[in-house]
């Protein structure tokens, strides 16, 4: 069974310092890694993917993430924070094809001025 | 990226009565969509996989009496929570991925509110 972890259930960073939010996967083969954010009320909204290649991967709103496949790792980083960064993160993965994501239990971030 | 259109955003109904919530691809057919429900403060929780043409297949514990998913065409997949109680009350989001816009990554709706008085 594949699954994700998020040891952190808040974060918080002053606005300018940079951020990490955790995730740890646990899978059987090639790891297909997601991040995405939601606003309260909203659906959750594409950040990043780690399928293959590179293991610093780019993705939206200056967002990015590093897949260590050493310590089952794809942690969400951000060099500088902006208090429009403050949401819930969630980390997920998902199986070849197309199959559902499972996801981590969400990380709140939270921006301070 | 792909878009995924879900309706209605909030609905407030009477215990008893059932609710439809739609999930629209828009720019891109999906055999597959996916239902999700979400708790206050906690994660998504896979209800069910709904396929095109067929039957859905529903996660452990969803009751599929209650919460009816049809999915008709390539576009469209349907939601209906039937009878209604307030344990019902829930943010409700579906999602569907299309394996030429994107490898992998899924689409989500806006996600449904349905508060059962």
């Amino acid at each position: 069974a594949q699954s994700v972890a998020q040891p952190e259930d808040q974060v918080n960073v002053a606005e300018g310092n940079p951020l990490t939010v955790k995730c740890t996967y646990s899978v059987s083969g090639n790891p297909y890694l997601f991040w995405y954010v939601q606003y309260p009320n909203r659906g959750l909204q594409f950040l990043l993917k780690y399928i293959t290649g590179d293991n610093l991967v780019k993705g939206s709103y200056g967002f990015e993430a590093e897949f260590n496949k050493s310590q089952t790792s794809f942690h969400l980083k951000k060099p500088s924070a902006l208090v429009s960064d403050s949401a819930l993160y969630f980390c997920a993965v998902r199986g070849i094809g197309n199959t559902p994501l499972v996801f981590g239990k969400g990380t709140r971030l939270s921006v301070i001025a | 990226g792909a878009v995924v259109s879900q309706h209605p955003s909030w609905v407030i109904c009477k215990s008893g009565t059932s609710v439809k919530i739609e999930c629209r691809s828009l720019d891109f057919q999906a055999t597959t969509m996916f239902w999700y429900r979400q708790f206050p403060k906690q994660s998504l929780m896979l209800m069910a996989t709904s396929n095109e043409g067929s039957k859905a297949t529903y996660e452990q514990g969803v009751e599929k009496d209650k919460f009816l998913i049809n999915h008709a065409s390539l576009t469209l997949s349907t939601l209906t929570v039937t009878s209604a109680h307030p344990e019902d009350s829930s943010f409700y989001i579906c999602s569907a991925s299309d394996a030429v816009v994107g490898f992998g990554e899924a689409f989500f709706g806006q996600g449904t509110r349905l508060t059962v008085v």
